[in-house]
């Protein structure tokens, strides 16, 4: 069965800082990678996606993720946090029609 | 605006007493889907449907049912609602299957006493 693993619960970070977000998944094929972002109180965003092609990209607010085939992982990063982002990620695998998303990672920001 | 739009964004209720919790989308989209949200769980997936007249249970899908009959429109009705299925509800919807992304509404927060 598909799982998604985000090792991290909650994450501290001193805006400026950099940050990195780890996501592992269980999956037989390449499959369709997603990191989303929900602030209190909101729906989930897309922050990015990864389908084929070149395993680094680009997603909105700075944020990129690179897709690593052979260690499983999606790791979501940005090389200056903001106090804005200070939220709940969560990267998800979609995969014979259905999706399936880790546990989410809480992110602070101290200023 | 493109949206997903669901309905209530609360309630509370009692154990037993049918509700639906509506859904509609305005971008034309053939999937369509629902998740729960509870602590330290993550989203699950409930039910989705790949077009109208097409369901298919996702990985917690006891104690609840969809319905799809027209395109813009994904109900979710649970017929005897327990206390385990207090959570918070997302609708969400995408272009085709899972190789595309979903946008999501806002939540439901259902509380069953």
């Amino acid at each position: 069965a598909q799982s998604v693993t985000q090792p991290d619960i909650h994450i501290t970070v001193s805006e400026g800082a950099s940050l990195e977000l780890r996501c592992n998944y269980s999956y037989g094929a390449t499959p369709y990678l997603f990191w989303y972002v929900q602030s209190p109180g909101q729906g989930l965003q897309l922050l990015l996606k990864y389908f084929s092609g070149d395993t680094l990209v680009q997603g909105i607010k700075g944020f990129e993720a690179e897709f690593k085939r052979s260690q499983s992982s999606f790791n979501l990063r940005k090389p200056s946090v903001h106090w804005s982002d200070a939220a709940e990620y969560f990267c998800a695998v979609g995969a014979s029609n259905q999706f399936y998303f880790g546990t989410g990672t809480s992110l602070t920001v101290i200023p | 605006e493109a949206q997903v739009t669901q309905n209530p964004r609360y309630l509370i209720t009692v154990t037993g007493k049918k509700l639906t919790v509506t859904c509609s989308q305005n971008m034309n989209h053939e999937y369509m889907s629902w998740y729960r949200q509870d602590p330290g769980l993550g989203l699950r997936q409930i039910y989705y449907s790949m077009n109208v007249e097409v369901t298919d249970k996702g990985d917690v899908p006891e104690g609840y049912k969809v319905s799809r009959k027209e395109k813009r429109n994904f109900p979710l009705i649970l017929e005897s609602p327990s206390p385990n299925q207090t959570s918070l509800y997302f609708c969400a919807s995408g272009d085709r299957g899972s190789n595309q992304p979903q946008h999501f509404g806002d939540g439901t927060r259902l509380s069953i006493l």
